[in-house]
């Protein structure tokens, strides 16, 4: 597709459980980020890869939240042990290059019971 | 991280008023953009800009590159209810920063 595609739409899980989040980029979109929307409030940064390079792991809220990206295209974010405060909508973006402006996706919005 | 001040957090205007936000930042930013985020949807790029002083339209939005690159406005003009919806700015360094949002809805 021409944006950036995000799945699940919706998920619901039990408190505890893993789950694994999937973004497709814009094809050839260099840099990938995520960020976690919480009801009514901005987005918080999460993770940012770039390229090849290491990615930007700072803005993962604890030990639970990891993502990696593959092939320098699709990434998957995943959070282990979930907390219902882990309950938000979860937004992938990417951008072509340095100058680019993002993209985002429609988000996963998690709920955990 | 880097903190952006945008207001106002939420407007109620009447159809055909016009509307402005602004974000400020006590960093400077090489980048400002502008986002319309409408309910069950990612946010959507309005505009772009990329220098100091810059001034860009797109249809009856206008937004604006502050002269000290630390902050921005977006007007809209003749406001219509699809303008409803949460407005982020969002300044760029290495990393791109939000502001808080600002609500609008429009009344009929």
């Amino acid at each position: 597709g021409a944006g950036v595609s995000q799945s699940p739409s919706n998920k619901v899980t039990e408190k505890g459980k893993d789950v694994e989040l999937r973004c497709d980029p814009i094809s050839g979109h260099t840099a990938l980020y995520w960020y976690r929307q919480s009801l009514g409030q901005g987005l918080e940064f999460l993770i940012y890869f770039q390229g090849n390079s290491a990615p930007d792991k700072s803005g993962l809220p604890s030990d639970r939240f990891s993502a990696e990206r593959t092939g320098g295209s699709v990434s998957t974010l995943t959070i282990q042990r979930t907390q219902q405060e882990d309950s938000a909508v979860y937004l992938c973006a990417s951008r072509l290059g340095v100058n680019s402006p993002l993209h985002f996706g429609n988000g996963t919005r998690l709920t955990v019971t | 991280g880097q903190q952006l001040n945008q207001s106002p957090q939420s407007m109620f205007i009447q159809e055909g008023e016009d509307v402005s936000m602004n974000c400020t930042s006590s960093s400077i930013f090489n980048t400002w953009l502008w986002y319309k985020q409408d309910p069950g949807e990612g946010p959507v790029l309005l505009i772009a800009l990329y220098k100091a002083g810059e001034l860009t339209s797109n249809g009856r939005l206008t937004a604006q590159f502050g002269i000290t690159r630390k902050d921005s406005f977006l007007n809209i003009s003749a406001s219509i209810p699809s303008d409803v919806g949460i407005y982020f700015c969002a300044g760029q360094l290495n990393q791109f920063y939000f502001g808080t949002g600002t609500s609008l809805t429009v009344i009929p």
